[in-house]
């Protein structure tokens, strides 16, 4: 069964500095996987995604992921952490559908990142 | 330009009532999503349509109920609501096809927050 884990309810980091927002997924096959953020009261938004190739993947506002197969993990990175990052964080995966059906995304169940000034 | 909008944004009623939740996407997508965030921010998808077609239809109770008039708008209807039905109701598009484009990424709307009392 498909399923993404992230470890960490909460991560704190100083402004600045850098942050890893941490994931690791089960998925048959070859995985599709995705970060989006959330804002309070907003809806999801596209962060970045891993698809094929590089295993370094870069992403909107700063943000980057790496890839790695044999410890089945897409941990989210930022060189130096804003205020304006703080929000929750999701790593998905999405197996791949066959034939009539649709890849389903399995969400972890989020990282609240906190950057402090 | 709003991508995916959806309507209202909060939905306060009572156990039992009927309501429905609209959503629309002016991306040309052909695929829609309905999920369910609940309190604890966990997502989890509940229907998928591809160009009016019903494609993903997870365990949800046939209390709710999905329609496609075209592929823009994916709205939701919920029959009998109960306590448990209170959260945080996101629809969703990309583009994506059976079996193919599993791989792109989702855009989500802002939100429709109910709450049954």
């Amino acid at each position: 069964a498909q399923s993404v884990a992230q470890p960490e309810d909460q991560v704190n980091v100083a402004e600045g500095n850098p942050l890893t927002v941490k994931c690791t997924y089960s998925v048959s096959g070859n995985p599709y996987l995705f970060w989006y953020v959330q804002y309070p009261n907003r809806g999801l938004q596209f962060l970045l995604k891993y698809i094929t190739g590089d295993n370094l993947v870069k992403g909107s506002y700063g943000f980057e992921a790496e890839f790695n197969k044999s410890q089945t993990s897409f941990h989210l990175k930022k060189p130096s952490a804003l205020v304006s990052d703080s929000a929750l964080y999701f790593c998905a995966v999405r197996d791949q559908g066959r034939g009539s059906t649709l890849g389903r995304l399995y969400f972890g169940r989020g990282t609240q990142l906190t950057v402090w000034p | 330009d709003t991508a995916v909008s959806q309507t209202p944004k909060y939905l306060v009623t009572q156990m039992g009532n009927d309501k429905s939740i609209k959503c629309e996407q002016n991306l040309g997508h052909d695929t829609m999503y309905w999920y369910k965030q609940d309190s604890k921010k966990f997502l989890k998808i509940m229907f998928s349509y591809n160009n009016k077609e019903l494609i993903i239809n997870e365990t949800v109770p046939n209390r709710f109920s999905p329609k496609s008039p075209d592929k823009a708008h994916l709205n939701l209807h919920i029959n009998s609501l109960e306590l448990g039905d209170s959260a945080v109701y996101f629809c969703a598009s990309s583009q994506a096809f059976k079996g193919f484009g599993d791989y792109n990424e989702q855009f989500f709307g802002p939100g429709t927050r109910l709450t049954v009392l």
